[in-house]
């Protein structure tokens, strides 16, 4: 059965970055997308962007285009998510979820990790 | 940008049918999927591809998908299906994942 543990949950800075990361077991790691999903507080899902850990191809949401880097190790089978320049918008809670062979293909997302909550407060 | 649009919420009595829309445009040559999310837990893949239930979901979940609306019907509702349901599909013109704004299902 596929498991993602997430990273546990932070408080940064505005102006700062945080990044987050998600460990995968109990499948194979390399050819399915990781992908990255946002959830502000009483508000939906929202897609940051993924990547294809086999051949490092990432896609990125433009609304993140320049602040957002998604990586991964598939020695630990971890992928990991960097946000930058973080505002307090920026506070939400973080998934990262298993998607298809691609990170252009209209797969399901199938297995979701437990959640990273990211807090930017001055 | 693609827009998926959800109703907010959905009330249902239990033991009835709950049908929660999803509207966007030509939808229905999309893959259709969705989601069930309850309080402080991660989404849950319902169904994929339009119809085909995920590994452990009952078969009182189905799904539709046609012209411009899809549909998740829950047949003899139970309690436990209280949640928040999210639409998502891939679009390919703005190369983007996108998800509809959730409804909320009441069980009554």
């Amino acid at each position: 059965q596929v498991q993602q543990v997430q990273s546990g949950a932070e408080v940064k800075r505005p102006g700062s970055s945080v990044k987050v990361s998600c460990k995968a077991s109990g499948g194979s790691f390399g050819n399915k997308a990781i992908n990255w999903v946002r959830q502000a507080p009483g508000q939906g899902l929202e897609w940051v962007g993924g990547i294809l850990p086999i051949f490092g191809s990432t896609l990125y949401a433009q609304k993140f285009q320049g602040r957002v880097t998604i990586t991964a190790d598939e020695s630990t089978t971890t992928a990991s998510m960097e946000l930058s320049s973080l505002k307090s918008d920026d506070t939400a809670v973080y998934y990262c979820a298993r998607g298809g062979y691609s990170v252009h293909d209209d797969d399901a997302f199938d297995a979701w990790g437990q959640g990273t909550m990211v807090i930017v407060s001055s | 940008s693609y827009v998926l649009t959800q109703p907010p919420s959905v009330s249902v009595a239990p033991g009835q049918t709950a049908r929660i829309t999803c509207g966007g445009d030509s939808i229905g040559t999309k893959s259709l999927h969705w989601y069930q999310q309850k309080p402080g837990q991660a989404p849950v893949l319902v169904v994929y591809d339009d119809s085909d239930r995920a590994s452990g979901i009952p078969e009182r979940f189905s799904g539709s998908n046609s012209g411009n609306t899809a549909t998740l019907t829950i047949s003899r509702v139970e309690a436990g299906d209280e949640a928040d349901y999210y639409c998502h599909v891939w679009d390919s013109s703005s190369i983007h994942h996108v998800f509809g704004g959730g409804t909320k299902v009441t069980v009554l």
